[in-house]
Parts: C-alpha cells; structure tokens; sequence
C-alpha cells in the first residue's frame, strides 16, 4: 500500500532553514506529485507547494515563495521541502501528501499522507 | 485565494445524534463543464494526519462509513454526521481545490455531549 514515511522532529533557531524528507514506498514514485501542507498550532491547514516528481518542476504558494524550495531525490523515492529564514511563527507541523491514484489531472484533494514532521523554531 | 469558511467552530453532540457541519466558500467551486463541485472533507483525529472522507463535495471515500455525508454546490456545502460515535471526535476541514492556491477552512472540533 502506500506509504509516506517523514523525517523526525527538528529544532531550530530563527534565521535557520529546515529540510524535511519524505520517503515513498507501494507506488511508482514518479507518477504522482507530492505535495507539501503546514499545519502551525490552532491554525488551518496551508499547502505550500507541489513538485512534479516525474520532471521536477515546482510551483509554490505565493505566501512561501522565496522561502521554500521542493525537490526530489528519483534514485531514494524520496521529496524534500526546505524552508529558509525560520521565525517562531513557522513552528508547525509539515505533512507531505499525495492525491488519490484514482485522480485524473483535475483533482487535487489528498489521500495518502504522511505522519507529520514537527518543526519548532525556538532560540 | 478562495477563503474557505466553517461554521460552527466547535460543537458538542450526543453520542447517537447528527452532527452537521457547514462550509462556505468565498467563490463559487461548481466547474459547469463537468458538472462538479471541487470540495473535499477531511476528519483530523488528535495527532494523527488528515484523513480524506468526501471528494467532488459529496462522494464518499472507500471504506469510509455510511454515517458521513456530504451535500451542496456552488458555494455552501454540509458535513453531516447521521449518527455520531465515539471515534468521530475529530477536527473536520473543508478544503477547495477550485483554484490554485487549494485552500482549507479553519477547522470544526466535534466533541461528544
């Protein structure tokens, strides 16, 4: 079945970046895209950006560009979503997520997803 | 964006009764083309991940129960849980995915009367 297995939890400094990995297994890794969702404490849910990982190509949420960048490792079946320039607001939990195999190019909702990687920005 | 709105914030329901959850959206997410509303629901249990229960606005997911519905158009949609057990105590979210960005509501906390 699908799985998307995230790295563990990490503290950082404001002004630090963070990357978080996202390890994919029962699927062609190349399929689907992987999205990446924030989810900061009492707050809805945010989708930061989307990488085509048969290509690469990436598009970003207006609100994280410049400061998030998505890639793929094709060989590890793995994403990674870095944020640059942490401040205390950007603690949060971050969940990658992939659409339903049953999806055709116009739907975006998620199904699988993964455990969630806390990051806290603290000094 | 497209700002998706829940309402209520919170609500208490008797174990056995229906619990019903609105969501509106700040534009209309009906695509006439294909005749479909782009809304999807999700039920979010305390440290655990998102779990997908509606697409298309009222299309249930594989193996979700029969108590979970979803209805409306255009831009005001419903949740309703017909009969509330004690594992649906969850946080639910609308999400449109309409128009890029794909955005969320701000999340209802269902909890048990």
């Amino acid at each position: 079945q699908v799985q998307l297995v995230q790295s563990g939890a990490e503290v950082k400094n404001p002004g630090a970046s963070v990357k978080v990995s996202c390890k994919a297994s029962g699927y062609t890794f190349t399929s689907f895209p992987i999205h990446w969702v924030r989810q900061a404490p009492g707050q809805r849910l945010e989708l930061m950006g989307w990488i085509n990982t048969g290509n690469g190509n990436t598009k970003y949420s207006q609100k994280f560009q410049g400061r998030v960048t998505i890639t793929r490792d094709t060989s590890a079946n793995t994403a990674y979503m870095e944020l640059s320039s942490l401040i205390s607001e950007d603690t949060a939990m971050f969940y990658c997520t992939r659409v339903p195999a049953y999806c055709g190019d116009d739907c975006y909702f998620f199904d699988s997803w993964g455990q969630g990687t806390l990051v806290t920005v603290s000094p | 964006d497209i700002v998706v709105t829940q309402s209520p914030d919170s609500l208490a329901v008797s174990l056995g009764e229906r619990a019903t959850i609105n969501c509106k959206s700040s534009q209309s997410v009906f695509y006439n083309t294909n005749n479909k509303n782009y809304l999807a629901w999700y039920q979010q249990r305390p440290g655990q991940p998102p779990k997908l229960l509606i697409y298309w606005a009222s299309t249930r997911e594989s193996g979700v129960p029969d108590r979970f519905s979803g209805s409306g158009s255009g831009t005001d949609f419903t949740l309703t849980i017909s009969s509330l057990q004690a594992e649906d105590v969850a946080v639910y979210y609308c999400q449109q995915y309409y128009a890029t960005p794909w955005t969320f509501g701000q999340g209802t906390k269902v909890e048990i009367k």
